[in-house]
């Protein structure tokens, strides 16, 4: 069973590069996210998605793109990296808000650093 | 602005010994609560999720407790094995913005053979 899968695992940016972190999920999923992790800290959103096509800013969206062209895949992209965005960043999905008590999963994370 | 704070940041206990971790939140005005397991170099992994409407949840070894009205959670692992250690997240779901999940920043656990 796959889940959540993202790449890459691990990169290493230069200041002002671009990029893009790759995330899809196969258990049709209609909500999507992304997070960001820094040391130490909880989860901060960054984008989500509720669907193909329909996307919406979270808590930290600056410097960050996201796309939705299908149900499986929630790109997300980099634009001029800044030493800041040196994070753990988790994808996640779920089948619904979360209201009914149905799960939400997570890739296992990528960790980008920003020199 | 609703705020998760969990106490303390890190916990080691030798193995066999009960613990319980603790979870507060500013806003009781939440849709559920949901703990989470982090092991190193891994994504989260959800552990119990407790409605706003009930007590408390349990599954295996952890059970969950809520008490929204005073914003405090606890996460009681009974007989601690060295296999739990992990680091271990609350978040609650705002009931303003059903999507956000909005985190503590965990409790990391040692438990010690």
């Amino acid at each position: 069973n796959a889940g959540v899968t993202q790449t890459p695992k691990f990169r290493i940016l230069k200041i002002g590069q671009s990029m893009t972190l790759q995330c899809t999920q196969d258990m049709n999923h209609n909500y999507m996210y992304w997070y960001r992790q820094d040391p130490g800290m909880g989860l901060k959103l960054i984008y989500y998605s509720v669907g193909a096509g329909i996307t919406d800013k979270g808590e930290v969206p600056n410097g960050y793109n996201v796309s939705r062209s299908t149900t499986e895949d929630f790109p997300l992209r980099l634009e001029l990296a800044a030493p800041s965005q040196t994070s753990v960043y988790f994808c996640a999905s779920s089948s619904d808000r979360g209201l009914s008590g149905n799960t939400i999963y997570f890739g296992e994370g990528s960790w980008l650093t920003v020199v | 602005k609703q705020e998760v704070t969990q106490i303390p940041a890190a916990l080691s206990v030798p193995e066999g010994e009960n613990l319980v971790l603790n979870c507060s939140f500013t806003d009781s005005a939440i849709y559920n609560l949901q703990w989470f397991r982090q092991d190193p170099g891994k994504g989260l992994t959800s552990l119990l999720l407790i409605q706003s409407s009930q007590r408390e949840q349990t599954s295996g070894r952890l059970n969950a407790s809520l008490d929204k009205s005073s914003g405090r959670s606890t996460l009681y692992i009974a007989a601690s094995q060295p296999g739990d250690s992990a680091t271990y997240l609350c978040a609650v779901r705002r009931m303003d913005s059903s999507y956000k999940l909005i985190f503590g920043s965990g409790t990391r656990l040692l438990v010690r053979p």
